[in-house]
C-alpha cells in the first residue's frame, strides 16, 4: 500500500524566515504527490502536486516542493514565512486500487509562524 | 461555479440518534470521497463512490456507517445510533471522471458533535 509520513507534528518558524514541512513517501511505481493546507475550521485547500516533469514544483501562496526520488521525499518549502501561513499541512499520495485511485494523507504537520 | 457543498456545517446529535451528512460535488465531478478527521488527528479515508456505486469502502467502520451516491441528488453519509466517539469533522471531496490524478476539491466539512 502507498503511504506518506510527516515526521513532525509541529513546526515553529519566525516570520520572514524560510520554512520547511517534511514529507517522505513509500510507493510502488511512479508517485503522484500532493500538498494540501487546512486553515482553522475550514476544509482542505490544494497547494501543489507532483506527477511528472521538473522536480521543483511551484504552488499557491508562494509555496514550492521538491521531489527527491533518491530520498523518497517531497518537502514543502517557502523562502519567507508569513504569520498567515499558520495552518495544518497535509502531504498526500495517490493510491491505485484495482484501476481506480484515491488519495492517502499523512497525519499532518501544524505550522506556527510567530511574529 | 460552486465548489463542493457540504451541509450542515455543524450537527449536534444525542447518543443513539442518526446523523445524515450531505455532499454535493462540483459540477462535472462524478467521484466522491469521504474522509474523517478526529480531533488532533489527520484525515482518514472512509469511502469512495461514483454515481450509484460504492467503489472502495475499506475505511468505513463495519457497523452503523453507510454511504450512498444516488443517480440524482447529493452523496449521503449516514451514521446510525451515534456514539461520542463519532464526534469528528467529516469532509467530502470530489474529482472529475479521470479520478484523483489531479487532486481533489474539498468541501468545508460537517462538524459532528455527539452529546
Amino acid at each position: 500500500a502507498q503511504s506518506v509520513a510527516q515526521p513532525e507534528d509541529q513546526v515553529n518558524v519566525a516570520e520572514g524566515n524560510p520554512l520547511t514541512v517534511k514529507c517522505t513517501y513509500s510507493v510502488s511505481g511512479n508517485p503522484y504527490l500532493f500538498w494540501y493546507v487546512q486553515y482553522p475550521n475550514r476544509g482542505l485547500q490544494f497547494l501543489l502536486k507532483y506527477i511528472t516533469g521538473d522536480n521543483l514544483v511551484k504552488g499557491s501562496y508562494g509555496f514550492e516542493a521538491e521531489f527527491n526520488k533518491s530520498q523518497t521525499s517531497f518537502h514543502l518549502n517557502k523562502p519567507s514565512a508569513l504569520v498567515s501561513d499558520s495552518a495544518l499541512y497535509f502531504c498526500a499520495v495517490r493510491e491505485l486500487v484495482g484501476g481506480y485511485n484515491k488519495l492517502i494523507f499523512g497525519a499532518g504537520t501544524r505550522l506556527a509562524v510567530h511574529p | 461555479n460552486a465548489g463542493v457543498m457540504q451541509n450542515p456545517r455543524h450537527l449536534v446529535r444525542r447518543r443513539g440518534q442518526e446523523a445524515r451528512l450531505r455532499c454535493s460535488p462540483m459540477k462535472g465531478h462524478s467521484h466522491v470521497y469521504w474522509y474523517r478527521q478526529l480531533p488532533e488527528e489527520g484525515l482518514k479515508f472512509m469511502v469512495y463512490l461514483q454515481k450509484e456505486n460504492i467503489i472502495d469502502e475499506s475505511g468505513m467502520p463495519k457497523e452503523r456507517f453507510s454511504a450512498e451516491f444516488p443517480k440524482e441528488g447529493p452523496s449521503i453519509l449516514r451514521i446510525q445510533q451515534v456514539v461520542r466517539g463519532d464526534s469528528a469533522a467529516y469532509f467530502c471531496a470530489s474529482s472529475p471522471p479521470q479520478g484523483s490524478n489531479y487532486g481533489y476539491t474539498f468541501g468545508s466539512g460537517t462538524r459532528l458533535t455527539v452529546v
